[in-house]
């Protein structure tokens, strides 16, 4: 089971872009990478999942390198309602029992005025 | 469309006492999660069910916590006897993907649950 490290905090500004890394060293051939954003009082919500090079939706890009041992989230012009918790989580989303996806404690962006 | 619904939101029972929840996925979600969240910490994976079966409790305190899904659709979880340490939030969530696998899942808004 592939374990993630990313930054506990993070404080940006309005407008900026924010770039979160998670670090998965030990990331098998066939775990995905999914990102989760969690606001307070509410249960986490799906942003972007991916395997390997760069993902984009309209709300996220997600970049991943060759080595795929790590990932970046990359948040375009954040606004204070981008402030929350963000989950890293590798898994292999093609498995059933042992999958077990571990969210771990997230980093937790700041966007101030 | 309809989201992940949970009930009660909020709960306050006395240690020992017993607690259930209550979950109902998104329609024609095939797997459904409970997680335990507790301050300050990620969403812990309680048990996993695909349908009506269990694809994974390993994590599931077992002598205290169960939890079942009829006829593949709602779920409850529950608790007997809660302990201090039980005080979290209660996340449900699902998934369409037929697999089992972690694909996106969408979750309810969690049950809150305080023990004294």
């Amino acid at each position: 089971l592939a374990k993630t490290t990313q930054p506990i905090s993070m404080d940006s500004y309005e407008g900026q872009e924010v770039n979160i890394t998670c670090s998965h060293n030990n990331i098998a051939t066939n775990d995905y990478i999914t990102w989760y954003q969690q606001f307070p009082s509410q249960g986490p919500r799906f942003i972007i999942q991916g395997y390997k090079t760069k993902v984009t939706n309209e709300v996220a890009s997600l970049f991943i390198p060759a080595d795929r041992k790590s990932s970046t989230l990359s948040l375009p012009r954040v606004s204070l309602s981008d402030t929350a918790v963000y989950y890293c989580l590798v898994g292999d989303i093609r498995k059933a029992a042992g999958n077990k996806l571990t969210f771990g404690g997230g980093t937790r962006v700041l966007v101030k005025p | 469309e309809a989201g992940v619904a949970q009930s009660p939101r909020y709960k306050i029972i006395e240690k020992r006492q017993s607690v259930a929840f209550w979950c109902n996925p998104i329609s024609g979600h095939a797997t459904l999660y409970w997680y335990q969240q507790i301050l300050g910490q990620g969403p812990k994976l309680l048990i996993q069910f695909q349908n009506n079966g269990v694809v994974d409790d390993s994590q599931l305190p077992k002598d205290r916590f169960s939890a079942e899904r009829l006829k593949g659709v709602d779920s409850t979880l529950k608790i007997q006897p809660a302990k201090l340490e039980d005080s979290a939030v209660y996340l449900c969530a699902s998934s369409l993907d037929l697999s089992g696998g972690a694909g996106e899942q969408f979750f309810g808004p969690g049950t809150r649950l305080t023990v004294l």
